[in-house]
């Protein structure tokens, strides 16, 4: 399997802007995670999926950010419209049943 | 809320000494925690996952150990090597309720040849 699929592994954009980070699990996990990496905060969960339904997303830090997941093999961050303090990496992860967790090698969103 | 610290937040070795970092955590109901990696500009790579009823995990150089009951976690790394700088990452599964990892803010580790 090659693992956890981000794209794109970088993306900058501008103020106001709609930004979409991609995510394909591992085939046969059932979860699915989004995760956020800032010096200052460190790694926060934004939103989780099991069997593509979503599950907590208690983490989500405003209506500007949304998540869906249509399918087992991918799921969608998106953040309309974005702002400079969104900039972080952004992480996937898939697990099955709690059994470790994978992580994606992230995407790394500036918003300037 | 389950909180998780890593002391220290960074720390220097010379090449061959083992070392040991910690890792605790301040509510002991947990399903089971994991050390991740993570290099720099890099996503986070698992090394080792301990299960809340096992004491220890081991692999290659890397030992995990577990005290659920107080709340801590030890990542000991034999004969360390330059390549092993990284940022080292504990993570807390909760036993019920939200299947989220909560992280530490990681040990920054450098291996000095």
């Amino acid at each position: 399997d090659a693992g956890v699929i981000q794209s794109p592994r970088h993306e900058v954009t501008e103020m106001g802007q709609e930004v979409t980070l991609r995510c394909k699990p591992i085939s046969g996990h059932d979860y699915l995670f989004w995760y956020r990496q800032t010096m200052m905060r460190g790694l926060e969960l934004l939103i989780y999926f099991n069997n593509n339904v979503p599950i907590d997303d208690s983490g989500m830090p405003e209506d500007r950010f949304s998540a869906k997941m249509p399918n087992a093999s991918f799921s969608t961050l998106k953040i309309q419209p974005s702002e400079p303090r969104d900039s972080a990496v952004y992480f996937c992860a898939s697990s099955l049943d709690r059994a470790g967790y994978t992580f994606g090698s992230g995407t790394r969103l500036t918003v300037v | 809320k389950q909180e998780v610290t890593q002391i220290p937040a960074a720390l220097s070795v010379p090449e061959g000494e083992n070392l040991v970092l910690n890792c605790s955590f301040t509510d002991s109901a947990i399903y089971n925690l994991q050390w991740f990696r993570q290099d720099p500009g890099k996503g986070l790579t698992s090394l080792l996952l301990i299960q809340s009823s096992q004491r220890e995990q081991t692999s290659g150089r890397l030992n995990a150990s577990l005290d659920k009951s107080s709340g801590r976690s030890t990542l000991y790394i034999a004969a360390s090597q330059p390549g092993d700088s990284a940022t080292y990452l504990c993570a807390v599964n909760k036993w019920a309720g939200s299947y989220q990892l909560t992280f530490g803010k990681g040990t920054k580790l450098s291996v000095i040849p």
